[in-house]
Order: C-alpha cells, then sequence, then structure tokens
C-alpha cells in the first residue's frame, strides 16, 4: 500500500492551454475522487468515480473539464482552454466503497497555476 | 452560509496548551472527518466519526449529531502539530447509492510556537 500518487505536483500553464493530471488510488479501493482548493478555502467536490463510473459530476465541473478512469485503477483529469481562474491545488482521494461512510485517502495534490 | 462552519478560521498557540477547534454543520450527516494538511497541499485523514468520541495519541475528536457540533482536541500541543486542520461531513443526502463526496469546512490554521 503506497497511498495515493498524483503527478504532476507542480504544473504551470499558459491561458488557453491543455492540461492533464494524473492520479494513481490505492489499489483495490473502488472510489475515486478529485476536489479543487483554492487558496485559504476548503476543498471542493468535482467528480467521483465508483469503479470506472463516473456516477456524479459538480456545478463547478464546466464543459472545459473532462475526467476519466478507464479501467477503474488510475484516473485522469483534463482542463482545456486553461483560464487563470482554473488556478488551485487539485486533489485527488480514493476509498474502499465497500461500507459506508468511508475514509477517504488523499493524494498530495496537484498545484495548477495559469499565467 | 456554509454548509459546514468551522471555528476560528485562525490560532496560535503556545507549546504545551490545550487546542479546541470547533466544527457546526448544517445538514442531516452520515460521518464527520477531521483531516489535517499541512504545508504544500498534501491531506491526512485524522477521523472518522458518527456518534461519541475517538482518540489517537494526543489527539481527541467528539461529535454530538443532535447539536450537529463536532470539536477537535490536541492535548500538550507541540510546533510540529502546526497545519490546517479541515472538518468534513458526509451528508445523509450523498450517503449510499452513488454518492459519498465530502463537504469541508475551510479549515483552521493552528501555529504552535515553541
Amino acid at each position: 500500500d503506497t497511498g495515493v500518487s498524483q503527478d504532476p505536483r507542480h504544473k504551470i500553464t499558459k491561458r488557453g492551454q491543455n492540461v492533464t493530471f494524473r492520479c494513481d488510488p490505492i489499489s483495490e479501493h473502488n472510489r475515486l475522487y478529485w476536489y479543487r482548493q483554492t487558496l485559504g478555502q476548503g476543498p471542493e467536490f468535482l467528480t467521483y468515480f465508483q469503479n470506472e463510473a463516473q456516477l456524479e459530476k459538480s456545478r463547478l465541473l464546466s464543459d472545459r473539464f473532462s475526467a476519466e478512469r478507464p479501467k477503474g485503477s488510475f484516473s485522469t483529469l483534463e482542463i482545456q482552454r486553461t483560464e487563470q481562474g482554473d488556478s488551485a491545488m487539485y486533489l485527488c482521494a480514493s476509498s474502499r466503497g465497500l461500507l459506508l461512510p468511508d475514509t477517504h485517502y488523499f493524494g498530495p495534490g496537484t498545484r495548477l497555476t495559469v499565467l | 452560509k456554509n454548509e459546514v462552519e468551522q471555528s476560528p478560521q485562525n490560532l496560535t498557540a503556545q507549546e504545551g496548551e490545550f487546542i479546541t477547534i470547533n466544527c457546526s454543520y448544517s445538514v442531516g450527516i452520515s460521518a464527520l472527518h477531521w483531516l489535517q494538511q499541512h504545508p504544500g497541499g498534501g491531506i491526512v485523514s485524522l477521523f472518522m466519526l458518527s456518534s461519541g468520541k475517538k482518540k489517537h495519541g494526543r489527539l481527541i475528536a467528539t461529535i454530538n449529531i443532535q447539536e450537529k457540533h463536532s470539536s477537535l482536541h490536541i492535548t500538550a500541543s507541540h510546533p510540529r502539530d502546526s497545519a490546517v486542520y479541515i472538518c468534513a461531513v458526509l451528508s445523509l443526502m450523498n450517503y449510499g447509492g452513488s454518492q459519498g463526496n465530502l463537504i469541508f469546512g475551510k479549515g483552521t490554521k493552528l501555529s504552535v510556537k515553541p
């Protein structure tokens, strides 16, 4: 059990560029969550997977955002045509998903800066 | 009004002091998490509570479901406890079925001085 990992840890991009982040959950964890955290605020829910199925998306997830978990293991979060308002820490978490309620295990986050 | 409110927003303490951080929520919940976030962003889950009280080392978490309130206590605080402490709830509206995301407070920034 190596914990939840995220890649990259930091990303600086220019406005209008596309970026993609990856999250590797703890193996055998069925649930995977994406959250976004802006400076001085608590994290906000973006989207959630149960295995490979994306079961819920927040209103925060505009059509420029897309997330996948193709084989029910790792997940990617893509932001197209980035805007300065997308600058934030993007957090991934996973949980077993077998018995609710369920402890979340968080990754280190990807800090995105859009210039 | 936020569904999860924490107080205080900022807290400075001297090493050795007893610390209390409070969390109030306005929704029915199935569980409440206390999380610790260090500079750089990594979040660690400290406790998940559905009722009563839990203790781990110098940390104690309590919850009163009827009053919709939880507290996190740190005994004999130490500079290494300096971090942001976040309360997050799993609301009953998101419980079971296909949902399970957390609703977070804004966090309490704790600084413990030596």
